[in-house]
């Protein structure tokens, strides 16, 4: 079945790279998402990356995928406070379905 | 542009009643789904619609239940409210519900059942 796994938690030092990971069990999967959630808000979609591709840079953010070992990892340069929130990794599969499957979501601390 | 719109914000209801959450997406967007978010199960798909259809259903029993009108704004409903249900319910508009454009999701609206 469909599966998304993720570590709950992580702590950097502001000014230091943050990674966080992602495993998926669903080889159809399409499109790979990471999104960030603050306290008492909504998802705000981060990036997204194609199956086909193996890397996305957006800014800040560095999106690796392994296709063969359905990895997907999330690097964030120089880390902010602002940036401590719950990042969710999702995958969505093939074909119009509107569904998104989410991992567990991974908390993200900055200490200054 | 605005972005997808839900409300009330908060909610509170005591057991054994109905609840109706509004959704109002993106304008030119058709597609809207719902979701479930509690401490211990996550983020769970609860359903789909697009053009006033509902094209997929996570696995929620039938207490649960939505429409979208001609507009695209969306509603979904939970009757006879059990605890269980409290819970932040998220809904997320994307074009076509298609993978390759994207969800945009709401702030969601928190339901406490007492």
């Amino acid at each position: 079945g469909e599966d998304v796994e993720q570590s709950l938690f992580l702590s950097v030092r502001e000014g230091d790279s943050s990674v966080i990971n992602c495993t998926y069990t669903d080889s159809s999967s399409t499109y790979l998402y990471w999104y960030k959630q603050e306290p008492g808000a909504g998802l705000q979609l981060l990036t997204y990356i194609f199956s086909n591709m193996d890397m996305k840079q957006d800014q800040r953010l560095t999106v690796l995928l392994n296709k063969k070992d359905k990895h997907l990892s999330l690097r964030i340069a120089d880390t902010q406070t602002g940036d401590s929130a719950i990042y969710f990794c999702a995958e969505a599969g093939s074909g119009n379905t509107g569904k998104l499957i989410f991992g567990q979501g991974t908390t993200l601390q900055v200490k200054p | 542009k605005a972005g997808v719109t839900q409300t009330p914000r908060y909610l509170i209801k005591t057991r054994g009643q109905q609840v109706t959450l509004s959704c109002s997406p993106i304008s030119g967007h058709r597609s809207v789904s719902w979701y479930q978010q509690t401490p211990g199960q996550g983020l769970q798909f609860l359903f789909e619609y697009f053009s006033e259809t509902q094209r997929n259903k996570g696995n929620f029993p039938g207490r649960f239940s939505g429409r979208q009108f001609s507009n695209s704004r969306s509603e979904m409903n939970v009757s006879t409210l059990e605890l269980g249900d409290s819970a932040l319910y998220l809904c997320a508009s994307s074009w076509s519900g298609g993978s390759g454009y994207g969800y945009t999701f709401g702030s969601g609206t928190r339901l406490t059942v007492v």
